[in-house]
Order: structure tokens, then C-alpha cells, then sequence
């Protein structure tokens, strides 16, 4: 069964620093790895994935995440924060193959918010 | 043109109504997943259909029945409603790579059973 836990469930950051959410997983197979966004009320916005290529991955509005196994981490990260960076941001892991196949397993979620 | 659409987006009912929630996708996708997310946020996997065929059933009380009449639509029926259903559902679809290729979500049906 594969596993997710983020660090934090409250991130808070300046407008403008680095802004770091953590991501630690479990799985016996190789994983893919998701980071997912989620603004009040509404659905859930892929922001990257990681697939077994690059283990730098590069999303969407500035965020990357690095998958590193020997620390079982993907972590999120983005140079310089922006207001209309505060969401909800969820990690999630998937297999390929098993009777979990296509199953995305969620972290609990880390509630970003961007002071001015 | 959304790609995948729930209806309704809102829902109110009372205790022991029964109740469906339906997704649609028009993304080709043969893959269609119900997702939970909890008063915490929590999400969890209900449902998976592949190609109208059940792939997963988690441990999901059997008040609630899926029904995929084809590839591009997956039905939540929900009976006898308790308060514990109150939360938000979300539909998502995949191609049969999932992991791979990704997945879209709908934008949630937020169910309150009062």
C-alpha cells in the first residue's frame, strides 16, 4: 500500500520568500508522485507530476518539486511567493499495476498563506 | 466546454433521502474515479470504472452504488443519507495509464445532509 504525509498542515510565508512544502511517501513499487491545488471551494488543479523521468519536475505558476528516493521526499518549492499563491496544496501518490492501479492515495494537505 | 462536469454543484437534503450525484467527461478518458473529501480535507478514493467495469471499491458503506452507463459518465447514488455523508465529492477521470498520463477533476459536489 503506498502512503503520504506532509509536513505541516500550515504553511505561512511573506509575499515574496521561498515558499516549501513538504512531502514525505511510502510505496513498495516505484511511485508517481502528484502536487495538487485547491482554492476555497473549488476542484483540485494539477500543478506538477512526477512520471520517472526527471527528478527535477517543473508545474505550473513558478512551482517545482524535486523527487529525491533515497529520502522517499517530493517536496514543493517556489522561489518567491505570491498572494494569489495561498490555497490548500495536496501530495499524492499513484502505482502503475496491482489491484491499486490508478488509485491516487492524498496527503492531508497543507493550508498555504502569503502575508504581504 | 468543461472537461469534467458534476451536477449538482450543491446539495441539501435531509436524513434518510436518497440521492445521486452525476459526472460527465468529455475528454476521451475510459478511466472515472469518486473521490471523498472530509470535513478536514481529507480525500480519499471511493469508486474507480474502467471502461464501465468496477476496478476499485474501497471500503465504502453499500448505501452507496456507482453506475457507469459508458465510458463518459460515472453515477454516485447514495440512500437512506446520514449525517456523516455531508462533504464534498469529487469526480475525476483518466486514461487506463493514469499514473502516467494524469488526472482531471471536477469542480466537487458539496453534499449537507442536515
Amino acid at each position: 500500500a503506498q502512503s503520504v504525509t506532509q509536513l505541516g498542515s500550515h504553511v505561512s510565508v511573506s509575499e515574496g520568500a521561498l515558499v516549501l512544502l513538504r512531502c514525505n511517501y511510502s510505496s513498495s513499487v516505484p511511485p508517481y508522485l502528484f502536487w495538487y491545488v485547491q482554492y476555497p471551494n473549488q476542484g483540485l488543479q494539477l500543478l506538477l507530476k512526477y512520471t520517472s523521468a526527471a527528478t527535477l519536475v517543473k508545474g505550473i505558476n513558478g512551482f517545482e518539486a524535486e523527487f529525491k528516493k533515497s529520502e522517499t521526499s517530493f517536496h514543493l518549492t517556489k522561489p518567491s511567493a505570491h498572494m494569489s499563491d495561498a490555497a490548500e496544496y495536496f501530495c499524492a501518490v499513484s502505482v502503475a499495476g496491482g489491484t491499486s492501479y490508478g488509485k491516487l492515495t492524498f496527503g492531508q494537505g497543507t493550508i498555504l498563506t502569503v502575508h504581504p | 466546454d468543461t472537461a469534467v462536469s458534476q451536477t449538482p454543484k450543491y446539495l441539501v437534503t435531509q436524513m434518510g433521502n436518497d440521492k445521486s450525484i452525476k459526472c460527465e467527461q468529455n475528454l476521451g478518458h475510459d478511466t472515472m474515479y469518486w473521490y471523498k473529501q472530509d470535513s478536514k480535507k481529507f480525500l480519499k478514493i471511493m469508486f474507480s470504472y474502467n471502461n464501465k467495469e468496477l476496478i476499485i471499491n474501497e471500503t465504502v458503506p453499500n448505501r452507496f452504488s456507482p453506475k457507469s452507463p459508458d465510458k463518459a459518465h460515472l453515477n454516485l447514488h447514495i440512500n437512506s443519507l446520514e449525517l456523516g455523508d455531508s462533504a464534498v465529492y469529487f469526480c475525476a477521470s483518466s486514461l487506463t495509464g493514469g499514473p502516467l498520463i494524469g488526472y482531471t477533476f471536477g469542480s466537487g459536489t458539496r453534499l449537507t445532509v442536515v
